[in-house]
């Protein structure tokens, strides 16, 4: 069965702060790797990762995929308030649906 | 910049109703799918559709649920009896290409609860 763990599940970090998500995976057929931010509702796409060693970055937002150790981190420097969210990790397999784990709960005091 | 659109945002229903759930993809995409999430739970897929059929289903996708693209622009999940546990919120998402890589995009949700 396909699976996806992250951790930790949840975060408290101050302002400025910066944080590391891990996600690791077990699937068959892996094809991409997704982070999503959610906030209030849907979750918003950030990355889609398919090679290993490649970072991906967006602003203060990175991530990088170890295909050969099934994870992926996604980090954020300098935090703010408003990166206060659940990020998602999630497989894809193909065409078949993604795969998603539990999430990080992350919360930036001010 | 498109979006995926779900209405209602909200619904409130009793036991033993059905509900429909509605949901506009993203124009000229081609797959669509239905994810649920139960207040502290991960998210879950239900269903995915392509080419006027559904092409996987779930567990949770049993006989009580049923999808249906009705015109060229809306995807609806219907639920015929609701029960206390299909209380969540349901997402849907969609993807352009009919290939593996491609990247779903979700619409806002519509939290479903059972009373």
């Amino acid at each position: 069965e396909d699976k996806v763990v992250q951790s930790p599940l949840s975060l408290v970090v101050h302002e400025g702060d910066t944080v590391t998500l891990n996600c690791s995976y077990e699937v068959t057929n892996f094809r991409s790797l997704l982070w999503y931010k959610q906030e209030k509702k849907a979750p918003t796409f950030l990355f889609m990762l398919t090679s290993s060693g490649i970072e991906k970055k967006s602003g203060r937002l990175s991530s990088i995929l170890d295909k050969k150790e099934l994870f992926s981190i996604l980090n954020i420097t300098a935090t703010q308030t408003g990166d206060s969210a659940v990020y998602l990790c999630a497989v894809n397999s193909g065409n078949t649906p993604l795969v998603f784990g539990k999430g990080t709960r992350l919360s930036v005091i001010a | 910049e498109p979006e995926v659109t779900q209405t209602p945002s909200h619904q409130v229903t009793q036991m033993g109703q059905e509900v429909i759930l509605r949901c506009v993809p993203i124009s000229n995409h081609l797959y669509f799918y239905w994810y649920r999430q139960i207040l502290g739970q991960k998210v879950e897929f239900l269903v995915s559709f392509y080419n006027n059929e559904i092409s996987e289903k779930s567990e949770i996708f049993d006989d009580q649920f049923s999808v249906e693209r009705p015109d060229g622009s809306n995807f609806t999940l219907k639920i015929r009896s609701t029960k206390l546990e299909d209380s969540a919120m349901y997402f849907c998402a969609s993807k352009r290409l009919a290939i593996p890589l491609d990247t779903q995009y979700f619409g806002p949700g519509t939290r479903l609860t059972v009373l």
